[in-house]
C-alpha cells in the first residue's frame, strides 16, 4: 500500500528565510512524487514532480524538492520565502504500475510572516 | 489554460435533492479519472476511480448508491450526489490521467478546480 507522511501540520517562517516542508513516503517500487499547493477554496496547483533522472527537481515559483531514495523522502524547499507562499501544501505519491491514483499526505500549512 | 475543467465550482442545494458534478479533460483523453473529497482543513481522500465504459471502483466506506459515477466518454466523468444531506457538504475534486491521443502520459494527474457542495 502507498502512503505519504507530512509530519508537520504547520510550518512558520519569516519572509526572506529559507523554508522546508517535509515529506516521506512508502510505496513498492520506484514512485512518482509530487508537490501541490492549495489556496483557500481552490483546487490544487501543481508545483513539481519527480519522475526519473536528477534527484533535485525544480518547480514553479522558485520551489524545489530533492528525491532521497535511501530516506524515502521528498522534502519541499525554497531558498527565500515570500508572504504569498502562505498556503496549504500537499505531498503525493503514485505507483508506477497501472492506473493508480495519487495518494496524498495530510497537508502542511505554511505561514510566511512579514 | 486548465487541462481539466470541473463544473459547477460552487453549488448550494436543499437536503434530499441530487447534484451532478462534471469533470472534463479538455486537451487529452482520459480512460481513468479519480474523484476525491476534501473536508475542511483536511487532506484529499480518494472516493472512487472512474473507468470509461465500465463501472467505477469505489474505495472502502464510500456508498456507491449515494455517489453515482458515470464515465460515458473519454473526456467526461460525472459524479452525482443523490439525496444529498448536510453531511455530504464538502469540496469535491476530480483528476485525470492522460491516455491515448492528445497528451503523453507522464505519470502526472491533472486536477480540476474543485466543486464546493453545500447542502442546506
Amino acid at each position: 500500500a502507498q502512503s505519504v507522511a507530512q509530519p508537520e501540520d504547520q510550518v512558520n517562517v519569516a519572509e526572506g528565510n529559507p523554508l522546508t516542508v517535509k515529506c516521506t513516503y512508502s510505496v513498492s517500487g520506484n514512485p512518482y512524487l509530487f508537490w501541490y499547493v492549495q489556496y483557500p477554496n481552490r483546487g490544487l496547483q501543481f508545483l513539481l514532480k519527480y519522475i526519473t533522472g536528477d534527484n533535485l527537481v525544480k518547480g514553479s515559483y522558485g520551489f524545489e524538492a530533492e528525491f532521497n531514495k535511501s530516506q524515502t523522502s521528498f522534502h519541499l524547499k525554497k531558498p527565500s520565502a515570500l508572504v504569498s507562499d502562505s498556503a496549504l501544501y500537499f505531498c503525493a505519491v503514485r505507483s508506477r504500475s497501472g492506473n493508480t491514483p495519487l495518494v496524498f499526505g495530510k497537508g502542511t500549512r505554511l505561514s510566511v510572516i512579514a | 489554460g486548465a487541462v481539466v475543467s470541473q463544473h459547477p465550482s460552487r453549488v448550494i442545494c436543499k437536503s434530499g435533492t441530487s447534484v451532478k458534478i462534471e469533470c472534463r479533460s479538455l486537451d487529452f483523453q482520459a480512460t481513468t479519472m479519480f474523484w476525491y473529497r476534501q473536508f475542511p482543513k483536511q487532506s484529499l481522500m480518494l472516493m472512487a476511480t472512474s473507468n470509461e465504459g465500465s463501472k467505477a471502483t469505489y474505495e472502502q466506506g464510500v456508498e456507491k448508491d449515494k455517489f453515482l459515477i458515470n464515465h460515458a466518454s473519454l473526456t467526461l466523468s460525472t459524479l452525482t450526489v443523490t439525496s444529498a444531506h448536510p453531511e455530504d457538504s464538502s469540496f469535491y475534486i476530480c483528476s485525470a490521467r492522460a491516455s491515448g491521443s492528445g497528451r503523453a502520459d507522464t505519470g502526472e494527474l491533472f486536477f480540476g478546480e474543485g466543486s464546493r457542495l453545500t447542502v442546506l
